[in-house]
């Protein structure tokens, strides 16, 4: 049984170009979770969905990060221009009963930015 | 402000010994409490759980209290192996709520040989 894909698992890029973090969630979970982590904040929730709809975006840093599930097996997060300060490891996790039950994680995107 | 704490962000045991991990909440509406488990370059992996109508939950090696009046949670791996070496994060949630899960920043533990 698949757990929770992400790709890519690592992503280089340069200071100003667009980046696109993929999800593939655990089939059958109905809620889906961004998550960042920096050795400052540790995981930081951005965004989660619940059958595919944006519940909470609260914890989106700002406007150049947005994020979409256009169906119950694929999520992307987009950040557009990405910036150094985007450097972090992002992991998407997945939850069969909502949002405050186990969730699974994926291996993670490390994003450098340069 | 932050509602999970582990406030030692590394411990070092012995092998064969036990490893004590501490957690501290502050929202006293966090009805369930998880702990992962995160080796370097892979995602958290669900470990144990507990819920708040309970005080304490085992599984093989791992135990979890829940120390409510303190809102205090440990994790208690005995013996302590070398695969055991990893980051242990702490999560509570409000079921009733709309947050989430909440994560404590981690706690390095590394088992020595």
């Amino acid at each position: 049984d698949a757990g929770v894909i992400q790709s890519p698992r690592h992503e280089v890029t340069e200071m100003g170009q667009e980046v696109t973090l993929r999800c593939k969630p655990i089939s059958g979970h109905n809620s889906l979770f961004w998550y960042r982590q920096t050795m400052m904040r540790g995981l930081e929730l951005l965004i989660y969905f619940n059958n595919n709809v944006p519940i909470d975006d609260s914890g989106m840093p700002e406007d150049r990060f947005s994020a979409k599930m256009p169906n119950a097996s694929f999520s992307t997060l987009k950040i557009q221009p990405s910036e150094p300060r985007d450097s972090a490891v992002y992991f998407c996790a997945s939850s069969l009963r909502g949002f405050a039950d186990t969730q699974y994680f994926g291996p993670g995107t490390r994003l450098t930015v340069l | 402000d932050q509602q999970v704490k582990q406030n030692s962000p590394s411990l070092s045991v012995q092998e064969g010994r036990i490893s004590i991990l501490n957690c501290d909440y502050t929202n006293s509406m966090f009805d369930y409490f998880l702990w992962y488990k995160k080796y370097p370059a892979e995602g958290p992996t669900f470990l144990i759980s507990i819920s708040s109508i309970k005080d304490k939950n085992e599984d093989g090696r791992f135990t979890v209290f829940l120390n409510k009046s303190a809102k205090h949670l440990s994790l208690h791996i005995v013996p302590s192996q070398p695969g055991d070496s990893a980051v242990y994060f702490c999560a509570a949630s409000d079921r009733g709520g709309a947050d989430g899960l909440t994560f404590g920043k981690g706690t390095h533990l590394i088992i020595q040989p």
